[in-house]
Formats: C-alpha cells, structure tokens, sequence
C-alpha cells in the first residue's frame, strides 16, 4: 500500500506570495491532518480534515486554510507568506474513525522557505 | 489542554548499549500516547501506541513502552541499540475528544556511538 505523498517536497517562496501545498492520504484513509515544524515550535498541529470537513483546527492566524477533497487528497493554503512560516509541513493520514484514528501515518513532508 | 514534556534533548549512547527515553505527559483523562521516530529529511514514523489496558507496549523495530499513570510518564526503551536507531524521537499524546490532533514534545535526539 502506498504510503502518504506529499507534493512538492521543497518549495521558495518570497514574503507576500501565497503557496499551496498537497497531500495525497494512504488509501482508504479519510482523515488529513497538518503539522508545521519548526526549530523553535516544533510540531504544532495546525487542523485535520475528514470527509470534506475541517473537524479541528489549531492557533495558526486566519492566512492558514485548508480543503480536502472527495478522494480525501488534501491541500493546504498559506496566502500573504511570511518570513516565520519557513517551516516542514507535515500531513498524516488516519482512518478517521474509532481508536485507530488516533494512528497516524506521515508523509516526508513540504519543506517551505520563505525569503 | 494536553501537554507533552521530554526532558532530554540530546543523548548519546554506544551501540549496543540500553536506552531509555523519557515523556511526561499532562492530561486530565486517561491519555493515547505515542512514540514516533523521524530520520533526517523524513518524515514521523509510529514506533508504538498505548490506548488502555497492559501498561507495557511492544512496538516496531524492537522498541517497548510503559505507561506510568502515577509518574504520568511513557518512556520508550530498547535493550540494545543500533546505529541505525540514531534519529529523532518525538512522544505524542492525542486527546480522546480530538481525533487526528495529537500534541508533540519537542523532541530528544539520539547519536548511537560506535
């Protein structure tokens, strides 16, 4: 079975760009949650997604925004980039129900640099 | 709110040589508890969970846990280490009311020695 994918997997933005990022869940798996990890914070959840709806959401401003879609894929939006949001983003995918939605599986990650 | 604490930032152990890796945790209810493992440029892996019942959980790669509630601790162990075990390990507690939103600690980094 293939594992989380996540695409790109390095990206340079410029201060004031917005970026999209992707993630591809393992199939089967309805449930897509975001982490930024940085140096400083380091994992901080930022919110997950499952069946389409966004059912948690972490203390990340307004410029973070996500979707998902009906094959459960994912993307995750950062408009007005600053210079802090130069971090990994990690996805991981879950089932989404029952104990086994608390086993998450990550992908590498989107490594965001923001100059 | 649910807070993750290890200790320990660095650690550096002969290979071969037992290890023990420290997470305390802080949560009002019983708690879902993690150990990942991140190697250089990957992403988290799932060495081992511990939902309820025995307190001593197998894991991956011959890693073992036990849950502590007095100590409010899960410590990862493994009776002997091998280079391949330097990584990042990172312990997670998920909050029974938050499906897919686990809370972090900051991480300990361990260097295996030859």
């Amino acid at each position: 079975k293939a594992g989380v994918t996540q695409t790109p997997r390095y990206l340079i933005k410029t201060r004031g760009q917005q970026v999209t990022l992707s993630c591809s869940p393992i199939s089967g798996h309805r449930s897509v949650s975001w982490y930024q990890q940085t140096p400083g914070q380091g994992l901080q959840f930022l919110f997950e997604y499952f069946s389409e709806t966004q059912r948690n959401k972490g203390n990340f401003p307004g410029r973070f925004s996500g979707r998902q879609f009906s094959n459960s894929r994912s993307e995750m939006n950062v408009s007005t980039l600053e210079l802090g949001d130069s971090a990994l983003y990690l996805c991981a995918s879950s089932i989404g129900q029952g104990l086994a939605s608390y086993e998450q599986y990550f992908g590498p990650g989107t490594r965001l640099t923001v100059t | 709110a649910q807070s993750v604490t290890q200790p320990d930032i660095h650690i550096t152990v002969s290979e071969g040589a037992s290890l023990e890796l420290r997470c305390n945790y802080s949560y009002g209810a019983t708690p879902y508890l993690f150990w990942y493992v991140q190697s250089p440029g990957q992403g988290l892996q799932l060495l081992l969970k511990y939902f309820s019942g025995d307190t001593l959980v197998q894991g991956i790669k011959g890693f073992e846990a036990e849950f502590k509630r007095s100590q409010s601790s899960f410590n990862l162990r493994k009776p002997s280490v091998h280079w391949s075990d330097a990584a990042e390990y990172f312990c997670a507690v998920g909050a029974v009311t938050n499906a897919g939103k686990s809370t972090f600690g900051d991480g300990t980094t361990l260097t295996v020695k030859p």
